[in-house]
């Protein structure tokens, strides 16, 4: 059974540029979710995909998107990236869209910092 | 609308003695699920305990417990016989048990560092 892994684990992108971080989800997961978590602060909720359709979405512009692909990988495109993008952005993997009785497993992580 | 406030920016143990770190949550939700996750420097957020609302006893998990205090909308989290391996972040974090989606609202965390 393998885990959650994002990629890459660390990026670098100047202001304005455009980046897609990716998430495989664990084996048997139809559902990902995506966090930002900026220093020093817990993990945001961006949003969720099921089965290829977001399923939910946080406080975050439009400028945050998303796919989930038939294999249920994920990825999270951010465009016009601002300076506030910097943070570790974690993706997280479950079997179920909905239910605290329903654990999620979570990924390493990307470290993206904006110059 | 939920809101999870821990208010302990750091804590710190000597290895073999106890510790307790705080949280206190807000929900408009009846019923819901409470959790404590552990976030080690290899980022990966691990899940150390979780709570059902509905459940009045408290959850434990070997040398983890909780103490749930529904009234106060308290969940702190006891570990015992801290371990040098118990050094990490913790978060204490909340989610509703129905809805559209599955959704954790986090605090800010507590950095728990253990004292040989």
């Amino acid at each position: 059974e393998t885990g959650v892994t994002q990629s890459p684990t660390h990026l670098i992108k100047t202001r304005g540029q455009q980046v897609t971080l990716r998430c495989s989800s664990q084996s048997g997961h139809n559902t990902v979710s995506w966090y930002q978590q900026a220093l020093g602060q817990g993990p945001q909720f961006i949003f969720q995909y099921y089965r290829e359709e977001e399923n939910g979405r946080g406080n975050f512009p439009p400028r945050f998107s998303g796919l989930q692909f038939p294999n249920y990988s994920s990825e999270l495109n951010v465009n016009a990236l601002e300076l506030d993008d910097s943070a570790l952005y974690l993706c997280a993997s479950s079997r179920r869209k909905t239910g605290g009785n329903e654990k999620l497993f979570f990924g390493s992580g990307t470290q993206l910092s904006v110059l | 609308a939920q809101t999870v406030t821990q208010s302990q920016p750091e804590m710190s143990v000597q290895e073999a003695e106890t510790v307790t770190l705080s949280c206190t949550y807000d929900t408009s939700e009846s019923d819901y699920y409470l959790f404590w996750y552990k976030q080690p420097p290899s980022r990966q957020m691990i899940l150390v305990i979780r709570q059902e609302a509905y459940k009045q006893q408290n959850a434990t998990e070997n040398r983890f417990s909780v103490n749930f205090q529904k009234a106060a909308k308290s969940f702190s989290l006891k570990i015992s016989d801290s371990q040098l391996g118990d050094a990490a972040m913790y978060f204490c974090a909340c989610t509703n048990s129905g809805g559209s989606n599955y959704k954790l609202t986090f605090g800010k965390g507590t950095l728990l560092t253990v004292n040989p």
